[in-house]
């Protein structure tokens, strides 16, 4: 069974901090997605990585795909109130195109 | 540019009834792929639709099932409602020609079965 595990499931943090998001696996991504979802909305994509190893910023978010490409982090420095939301990681493996996601990380900021 | 529409927001139905949920692509995407998303879960993958014929089956039974148009929109079926199909029914559309793991998804279809 392919699984995607993120850690840890819930975080709520003050504003100002910094935090990090884990995306784990046991099998091998071709690329990986990260989204955004806020209540009653589609998940909003946020970055793909592609390549074992590559680094993506986005403002002040980080993004991180492992060497082996099984796992990949995302860090936000400086969290804000809008930061909220829940984290999705997604990816297609090897051979498969269908996109599995992960269990999600709920994101709180408190002003 | 209009992006993923789906419709109808929310629908209540009772158990034992057929379901038809609609959905249209962001512009120029030609791939159409339907999750069904628990309360507090991931998405899980139903299927996806490209060139109108399914391509991809997640870990769903018969009950559901799909078309696409040849428009690029697509619909989704649900026979025989249980209980537990109850959930967020989300649309996400990508193209071939790009990258056809980047989806573009609505803001879902909530789904109560009572």
């Amino acid at each position: 069974t392919q699984l995607l595990e993120q850690s840890p499931q819930f975080l709520s943090i003050q504003e100002g901090e910094n935090l990090t998001v884990y995306c784990n696996s046991s099998s091998v991504f071709s690329s990986l997605q990260w989204y955004r979802q806020e209540p009653g909305e589609g998940p909003v994509l946020l970055v793909t990585v592609v390549t074992g190893g590559e680094v993506k910023k986005l403002k002040r978010l980080t993004f991180q795909f492992g060497d082996a490409r099984k796992d990949s982090s995302l860090h936000i420095t400086a969290a804000q109130p809008g930061d909220t939301g829940l984290y999705l990681c997604a990816g297609p493996y090897f051979g498969n195109e269908k996109l599995t996601f992960g269990t999600g990380t709920r994101l709180t900021i408190i002003p | 540019d209009a992006g993923v529409t789906q419709s109808p927001t929310h629908l209540i139905k009772t158990r034992g009834q057929q379901v038809t949920l609609r959905c249209s692509p962001k512009s120029g995407h030609d791939t159409v792929s339907w999750y069904q998303q628990a309360l507090g879960q991931g998405p899980q993958f139903i299927f996806q639709y490209y060139e109108e014929e399914e391509r991809q089956r997640g870990n769903f039974p018969d009950r559901f099932s799909g078309h696409q148009f040849p428009n690029y929109s697509s619909e989704l079926n649900v026979n025989a409602l249980l209980l537990g199909d109850s959930a967020l029914y989300l649309c996400a559309s990508s193209t071939r020609t790009g990258s056809p793991y980047e989806q573009y998804f609505g803001p879902g279809t909530r789904l109560t079965v009572t």
